[in-house]
């Protein structure tokens, strides 16, 4: 399988700052032939199911604001929120469908300083 | 609106079966697939499997082999996932989320969760 880890754990973040979240994957989700990479990213707010914001490493999902963006390519990637507001905080989860055995990180907790 | 709505809460004894369903909605159901994702309580999310409702292809994650049986029924846009001779560390909040139908990708619509507790 492939093991994705992210950094940090959990980060706090003053509004309106930026937040900055990595995920790194165990080998390259970078398909050669169509130059796609496979990694979408997720937010989970408590007592929420996941809620998807970014599919093919920076492709944002309808009606996601646009200061949520991915970026990345191969096996280093980042979710970055440019101006953190208060309904962000939640947990931010990337995910590979490079294998046909989808596979997430840990998690990022990100809260308000 | 575009919905999946999945059982309710489950309690079961280490060694029996569960089967949750997660009903869909707003969308032709044939045109994609399911994924099963859980958590255990204040963990991450593990992907269980995927099943594609148009042809009944299933992939299952490694670990589960043998003990997770994915289904659909088309003609009640429902589909099932049944996990077997059950433990302890299998409680958790099974997720039903809307996959691609060829393969699992990204999964853009959730269900609201179905809690498994796992208990003598």
């Amino acid at each position: 399988d492939i093991v994705m880890t992210q950094s940090p754990d959990s980060l706090a973040v003053s509004l309106g700052e930026r937040a900055t979240i990595n995920c790194k994957s165990s080998q390259s989700v970078l398909y050669s032939s169509n130059n796609k990479n496979y990694l979408a990213w997720y937010q989970q707010k408590p007592g929420q199911p996941p809620k998807l914001l970014i599919y093919w490493a920076s492709t944002r999902e309808s009606g996601v604001p646009d200061r949520f963006s991915g970026s990345g390519s191969g096996t280093d990637f980042t979710l970055t929120i440019s101006s953190l507001q208060a309904e962000d905080v939640a947990v931010y989860y990337c995910q590979q469908y490079y294998s046909t055995a989808a596979t997430f990180g840990p998690g990022t907790k990100v809260d308000i300083k | 609106q575009v919905q999946l709505v999945q059982s309710g809460a489950e309690v079961k004894k280490p060694g029996a079966s569960v089967k949750v369903s997660c009903k869909a909605s707003g969308y032709t159901f044939t045109s994609y697939g399911i994924s099963w994702v859980r958590q255990a309580p204040g963990q991450g999310l593990e992907w269980m499997g995927w099943i594609s409702a148009y042809n009944g292809n299933t992939n299952y994650a490694q670990k589960l082999q043998g003990r997770v049986t994915m289904t659909t029924d088309t003609s009640t846009s429902t589909a099932y996932m049944e996990l077997r001779s059950l433990r302890s560390d299998d409680t958790a909040v099974y997720y039903c989320a809307r996959d691609k139908s060829t393969v699992t990708k990204w999964m853009d619509v959730w269900g609201q969760g179905t809690t498994v507790t796992v208990s003598s």
